[in-house]
C-alpha cells in the first residue's frame, strides 16, 4: 500500500464549479500536512499547509481528519488557470508525495 | 534571485554512461534534496543534505551519488546510467530541516528530465 494515496482523476469541470480532493495517508505518525500544485511539465509548488483546524486561502479550502487519516482540498469557483495537477505531502521525517490528481477547468 | 535552478534541462544517455546533474540555490538554504518523478508515482527522496559536506540516502538511493562541496550546490551523480533511470528529476532546497514537523517549505528548481536508452 502507497503511504499517501490520491485519486488520479482527472476531475474535468466547468469555470465556476467547485471540487474538492481527498488524499489518504498510511502513516498516524505523521506530523504535518501540504498541498502542492504542479503545472505540465513544471515543477511543483507549495499551495498551502493543511492545519489541523482547517485552513482557508481565498477560493482554497484544506481540511485535516487525523482519525480517518485524510486530507481534503476544496476549490471553490474554479477558474481556468486552476488546471494542473495537485499534490497531497504529508510529513513524516520524510516528505511523502502522492501521485497528484489531475484538475482541467474547462470554459 | 534565481531561487533553485538546475542544469541540464535535458539530456539523453546511452545505457553505461554517466552523468552529473547539478543543482544551485542563492536563498542560502541549509537542506537540499534530490527527487525523482515518475509516471503514477508521487515524487521519491533519492538523497538529500542537511548541510555542507554532508549527504544521506532517501528512499531510492541506488545507483546514485551525490556530493554538497559547497553549500549553494548539490550534484547528483549517475555513475553506469540504466533505463530504469529514465525519469523527471527534481532538486529542492529548504531552510529548515526534515524535522521541522509544521514548516517544511521546499522550493523546487525546474527539473531535468533524463532519458536512458
Amino acid at each position: 500500500r502507497k503511504e499517501v494515496e490520491q485519486d488520479p482523476g482527472p476531475f474535468n469541470v466547468p469555470e465556476g464549479a467547485t471540487v474538492a480532493f481527498n488524499c489518504t495517508y498510511s502513516n498516524s505518525a505523521s506530523q504535518s500536512f501540504f498541498w502542492y500544485r504542479q503545472d505540465c511539465r513544471k515543477e511543483p509548488k507549495l499551495l498551502m499547509s493543511v492545519y489541523s483546524s482547517g485552513n482557508e486561502d481565498g477560493r482554497f479550502t484544506a481540511q485535516l481528519n487525523r482519525a480517518s487519516q485524510y486530507i481534503s482540498l476544496l476549490i471553490r469557483d474554479s477558474k481556468l488557470s486552476d488546471s494542473a495537477t495537485y499534490l497531497c505531502v504529508v510529513n513524516n521525517n520524510d516528505m511523502r508525495f502522492g501521485a497528484g490528481t489531475r484538475l482541467t477547468v474547462k470554459p | 534571485n534565481a531561487g533553485v535552478t538546475q542544469t541540464p534541462k535535458f539530456r539523453v544517455l546511452k545505457t553505461g554512461q554517466s552523468m552529473t546533474l547539478l543543482c544551485a540555490q542563492d536563498m542560502n538554504h541549509e537542506y537540499m534534496y534530490w527527487y525523482r518523478q515518475d509516471p503514477g508515482m508521487g515524487l521519491r527522496l533519492i538523497h538529500y543534505s542537511v548541510g555542507e559536506g554532508t549527504t544521506a540516502k532517501g528512499e531510492v538511493p541506488d545507483g546514485y551519488n551525490v556530493s554538497r562541496l559547497k553549500k549553494q550546490n548539490f550534484l547528483l551523480g549517475l555513475e553506469s546510467a540504466a533505463p530504469s533511470q529514465t525519469s523527471v528529476y527534481f532538486c529542492a532546497s529548504s531552510s529548515l530541516g526534515r524535522l521541522a514537523a509544521y514548516q517544511e517549505t521546499q522550493y523546487f528548481g525546474p527539473g531535468t528530465r533524463l532519458l536512458v536508452l
